[in-house]
């Protein structure tokens, strides 16, 4: 079993839909939560970041942590064609130098969203 | 900030020869980490560094890849000989805290 494990997809969306993206992990050490956006022949982006559980919201972008369940999210509101990338989730911890600066991430799912 | 810099951007070179790939992180972090992906294996973490000393080398495939940080602003990554199995994108990444900041990457290919 993967550390973390994320549905590849691929998921493909109408513009302005409410999009879900999850990963589930096994590691219940980790404490910092991220989420990447990469475009197609791109380097992955930071789009969210979450230290431990709860909401965080930028614009039209929501990330959930609920460490009990060991579950995340990333919300898209108002989707657009120019969200359609591929989207990873990645953690580390416990900790915030030496090996807890590793991040572990999911294969990523692919996320197409049509106009 | 200009961000994470690599270079070259693509490299196409026959089996056998030397690759290298080279990295400046942003300035004033402190990590910088190596990452290669391909579809099959996804994001895998080669070797990274902590103000310039490698720290942690275990994924590194085998002896023909090498890297070296001689300071604060720049990395190399070396593969040598270098085979048709080693193409991937090869990422570089710096952070000063629990973020990374990737680079475009280097699009590999081994004939």
């Amino acid at each position: 079993q993967k550390e973390v494990e994320q549905d590849p997809g691929p998921l493909s969306v109408p513009e302005g839909a409410i999009v879900s993206l999850n990963c589930t992990y096994s590691n219940s050490a980790f404490q910092y939560f991220m989420w990447y956006r990469q475009y197609s022949r791109k380097g992955p982006e930071l789009l969210m970041y979450t230290y431990s559980s709860g909401n965080k919201e930028d614009g039209r972008f929501t990330a959930q942590v609920d460490k009990s369940s060991k579950y995340i999210s990333l919300f898209i509101r108002d989707s657009q064609p120019s969200d359609s990338a591929t989207y990873l989730c990645a953690m580390s911890g416990p900790g915030s130098s030496g090996s807890a600066r590793q991040l572990t991430f999911g294969s990523g799912t692919q996320l197409t969203v049509l106009p | 900030d200009a961000g994470v810099i690599q270079s070259p951007r693509h490299e196409v070179t026959e089996m056998g020869q030397e690759v290298t790939l080279r990295c400046k992180p942003i300035s004033g972090h402190d990590y910088l980490f190596w990452y290669r992906q391909t579809m099959m294996r996804g994001l895998e973490l080669l070797i990274y560094f902590n103000n310039n000393v490698p720290i942690d080398d275990s994924g590194m495939p085998e002896d023909r890849f090498s890297a070296k940080m001689p300071n604060a602003s720049f990395s190399t990554l070396k593969i040598q000989p270098s085979e048709p199995r080693d193409s991937a994108v090869y990422f570089c990444a710096s952070s000063s805290r629990e973020t990374q900041y990737f680079g475009p990457g280097t699009r590999l290919l081994v004939l």
